[in-house]
């Protein structure tokens, strides 16, 4: 079974910041890993699938990168709208399995 | 655009039996390149995937809910359902339902419902 990782957990940052969320697979996955956002109350949206293919209408700021096991998404200047937790999800392998999560939130 | 909505009772007994659907509206349930799912997050936690299925009628579960998840289609009413037998406190989470494109991403999501187990 694959394990994965996410860090950190929690991420105190601010508007402005470029920040850097890391996913961790304890086998390679290619590059069959999506990135999604939840924000309190809501359910997750995809972010990014493939590893680094921005989802239609997910701002530019938003990246990501990677393949084999070590992941990272990258929002390059954080918007207030960007606080939120965000979950990797690995589809290489059956089941599907998210990561743990990591929490943005205000410094 | 498609949009998935759950539905069902928001309070379980323990012991008993959780039932939710899924209607989807804006595209259709037998569209081929899809996989109609369910995923949990109990409050606080993570996301728990717990099971797809193909407008066929092809299951397939988490092996940790498998003993306990059925999963059936309903093509006519363009709604997918949920069982979940002998629930505790454990399953106690918001469900959700989402479109899985071929064994890959979810997207998009149900807005989620929240069901409580308890007596």
């Amino acid at each position: 079974a694959i394990w994965m990782t996410q860090s950190p957990s929690l991420l105190s940052a601010s508007t402005g910041d470029r920040v850097t969320i890391s996913c961790r697979m304890s086998q390679g996955i290619s590059s069959y890993l999506a990135w999604y956002q939840q924000k309190p109350g809501k359910a997750p949206e995809l972010l990014i699938y493939a590893a680094s293919t921005l989802q239609s209408g997910v701002p530019s700021r938003f990246s990501g990168s990677g393949s084999g096991t070590d992941f990272t998404l990258t929002i390059s200047c954080l918007q207030s709208e960007d606080f939120a937790t965000y979950y990797c999800q690995q589809y290489y392998s059956f089941p599907p399995l998210f990561g743990p999560g990591t929490k943005v939130d205000i410094k | 655009q498609v949009q998935l909505q759950e539905s069902g009772p928001g309070l379980v007994k323990p012991s008993q039996t959780l039932s939710l659907t899924c209607t989807v509206s804006g595209g259709s349930i037998s569209s081929g390149d899809y996989y109609w799912s369910w995923i949990r997050q109990p409050p606080g936690k993570g996301l728990e995937w717990i099971g797809y299925i193909y407008y066929s009628g092809s299951t397939y579960y988490n092996p940790s809910l498998k003993s306990r998840v059925t999963i059936s289609v309903d093509t006519s009413k363009n709604q997918f359902s949920l069982k979940l037998s002998s629930v505790t406190a454990a399953d106690t989470a918001v469900y959700y339902c989402a479109r899985l494109l071929s064994y890959n991403w979810f997207d998009p999501w149900g807005q989620g419902t929240l069901v409580t187990v308890s007596s």
